[in-house]
């Protein structure tokens, strides 16, 4: 099955500690991307890869770092830097940039 | 810069009841449209989509016409069904913002039986 995978699901840390989220995808995309969604918000660009080896910053990218060493892989660090990280965070993936975005099903982040 | 504009929620129908979410957007370019659903605790699923003026996208029974004239991209669904509450998010891409992603903040709907 293709799809887009996010592990783990629900994810707890203390304040002060680094934390790195997991978005996987077998679906041979090329751009990958992570956002952020607060309660009543749309969702806000953190960073985004459109190819290997290489990304930008989105919107929100302070507090954040990510890599992209393979096409199936793009990981999220959240670091102590950002101050409000309890959030909810959806990787996305896309065969270009393009056309429509495929969504896994989110790491909830809960800092204590 | 790129924005998208929805209707405020949440809304609350009952079950067969006509839905409308209204959405309207501001975009330097022709921007692609683009209507995804959030269901409880999961993330966006595309709804549909229309990539120029006068595309009508459609899915599940939801449509939406691209209005360049009025900038508008309105969901619309003849006969809800309670299986069809969720968050509607409305989106637009844009070669002037590089094809990121923009999205409205999201409408709650909720169908009562």
């Amino acid at each position: 099955d293709g799809g887009i995978t996010q592990s783990p699901k629900y994810l707890f840390r203390k304040e002060g500690q680094n934390v790195t989220l997991s978005c996987e995808q077998n679906l041979n995309h090329d751009a990958m991307y992570w956002y952020r969604q607060d309660p009543g918000q749309g969702l806000r660009l953190i960073y985004y890869s459109q190819i290997v080896n290489d990304f930008q910053k989105g919107d929100i990218a302070e507090g954040y770092s990510v890599s992209r060493e393979k096409k199936e892989s793009f990981p999220l660090t959240v670091t102590s830097a950002q101050k409000n990280p309890t959030a909810f965070y959806l990787c996305a993936s896309g065969m270009d940039p393009y056309n429509e975005q495929f969504f896994g099903p989110g790491t909830r982040l809960t800092v204590l | 810069g790129n924005s998208v504009t929805q209707m405020e929620g949440p809304v609350t129908l009952s079950e067969e009841a006509f839905l409308t979410i209204n959405c309207t957007y501001t975009a330097t370019g022709y921007p692609s449209l683009f209507w995804y659903v959030q269901y409880p605790g999961e993330g966006l699923q595309l709804l549909l989509k229309a990539t120029k003026a006068d595309d009508k996208g459609s899915n599940k029974g939801f449509e939406a016409t691209y209005r360049k004239e009025t900038t508008s991209f309105h969901l619309e669904k003849g006969s809800v069904q309670v299986s069809d509450s969720a968050v509607y998010f409305c989106a637009l891409s844009d070669r002037s913002n590089d094809y990121k992603l923009s999205f409205g903040a999201g409408t709650t709907v909720t169908v009562r039986a």
